[in-house]
């Protein structure tokens, strides 16, 4: 049981490229999630999804697309990455309603966008 | 709406004595809330929640929190601090159709 993987772990871009980063849970979970973490403002939501095939915005969602075709992996692209998206990126799952469930998050992937 | 204000982006303690993370929320709705904790370079995991059950929350590896509707507060405790208690510490609150909102962190800082 991996739980909550993602897809690289460490990425370094030039301005202007694209990128898509993969998340997998194994865990047969309803929700998931991709924040960002930044130093000094916690972990911000980019977007979520409640089901297979659905989507929504969260705090911070512009420059940032997402899917989920299959109910275990959840991808978020950037279509043309600047510097200010360099951060830390962090996606989670949890089994049912995210106001009360425990979210199961991933290692994380480290972004840097010169 | 809601909103979290974690107290002081380190706080540091020596071994053996008690740790106290300060958590206050505002929420327009019966909150939800959370402690997550993020060893270095690692994902956060849950330490404890509060659902709306009992006021004083048990959690893993000897931590606590406490709700505290009146001061709007959930503070995170544990009577003796261990060196591999180091980590980032994230309060987060939800509730009604809100997804949690995460604090910006306190890194908790252990000296032997």
């Amino acid at each position: 049981n991996a739980g909550v993987t993602q897809t690289p772990k460490f990425r370094v871009l030039k301005t202007g490229q694209s990128m898509t980063l993969l998340c997998a849970q194994d865990m047969n979970h309803e929700y998931m999630y991709w924040y960002r973490q930044d130093p000094g403002m916690g972990l911000r939501l980019i977007h979520y999804s409640v089901g297979e095939g659905t989507t929504a915005k969260g705090e911070v969602p512009d420059g940032y697309n997402v899917s989920r075709l299959k109910k275990q992996n959840f991808l978020l692209g950037l279509e043309s990455a600047a510097p200010s998206q360099t951060s830390v990126y962090f996606c989670a799952s949890s089994y049912a309603d995210p106001v009360t469930d425990t979210q199961y998050f991933g290692p994380g992937t480290r972004l840097t966008v010169l | 709406a809601q909103s979290v204000t974690q107290l002081g982006s380190h706080v540091s303690v020596s071994e053996g004595a008690l740790v106290l993370l300060r958590c206050n929320y505002s929420s327009s709705v019966p909150p939800y809330l959370f402690w997550y904790v993020q060893y270095p370079n690692q994902g956060l995991q849950l330490l404890l929640k509060y659902t709306s059950a009992a006021t004083l929350v048990k959690g893993i590896n000897g931590f606590e929190a406490e709700f505290k509707k009146s001061e709007t507060s959930f503070h995170l405790t544990k009577p003796s601090a261990h060196m591999s208690d180091a980590a980032e510490y994230f309060c987060a609150v939800s509730g009604g159709s809100y997804i949690p909102t995460f604090g910006r962190g306190t890194s908790l800082i252990v000296h032997p």
